[in-house]
């Protein structure tokens, strides 16, 4: 139980564009869902969360009009890194809480996106 | 502010070797510790949780320590095997901020 899916599980973009991933619990109703970023050999930095229905709460320093996120459903929500350049290529996971319970987070495959 | 670090940040050792992993955390005021396992460019694998109230957890070859009050806790791999080959990341639950804070995470390889 308790799994969270991504998709896609990687994606090269042109530098401009705009791309859209997922995340999905496939066997339990998220009431929160968390969306993190990756650089190359550091560790998970938290970029915001999102909760059923409601804005997002970004980390500070993050740009919340470039990451745009949506959480339309207890089972999806979705990242969209708009006008992508180079420097938001990264390793992007996602992961899911099920209640109030946010200590157990359930964790996404993660998502490789590059940006030419 | 939470900080997690993780030392060392690399660590290589011959195959059947035990081996310690080290994390500590500046906010000693958290809810519990994870210790993580990422292979390379996958996502997390949860290895044991220790609530704040505890001291240590096992699983298997494996024993994460927790001493809250000097913001430290420990990892513990007996008998490695390459298959032990990874990334290994801890994290800590703030309850205040109520969300996970990673440290750097050490990259273990484990040689035959």
């Amino acid at each position: 139980g308790a799994v969270v899916s991504q998709h896609p599980s990687r994606v090269i973009c042109k530098s401009g564009t705009s791309v859209k991933i997922e995340c999905r619990s496939l066997d339990f109703q998220a009431t929160t869902m968390f969306w993190y970023r990756q650089f190359p050999k550091q560790s998970l930095m938290l970029m915001a969360t999102s909760n059923e229905g409601s804005k997002a709460t970004y980390e500070q320093g993050v740009e919340k009009d470039k990451f745009l996120i949506n959480h339309a459903s207890l089972t999806l929500s979705t990242l969209t890194v708009t006008s992508a350049h180079p420097e938001d290529s990264s390793f992007y996971i996602c992961s899911a809480i099920s209640g109030s319970r946010a200590d157990t987070q359930y964790f996404g495959p993660g998502t490789r996106l590059t940006v030419l | 502010k939470q900080e997690v670090t993780q030392i060392p940040a690399a660590l290589s050792v011959p195959e059947g070797e035990n081996l310690v992993l080290n994390c500590s955390f500046t906010d000693s005021a958290i809810y519990n510790l994870q210790w993580f396992r990422q292979d390379p460019g996958k996502g997390l694998t949860s290895l044991l949780l220790i609530q704040s109230s505890q001291r240590e957890q096992t699983s298997g070859r494996l024993n994460a320590s927790l001493d809250k009050s000097s913001g430290r806790s420990t990892l513990y791999i007996a008998a490695s095997q390459p298959g032990d080959s990874a990334t290994y990341l801890c994290a800590v639950f703030t309850g205040t901020a109520s969300k996970l804070t990673f440290g750097t995470g050490t990259r273990l390889q484990v040689t035959l």
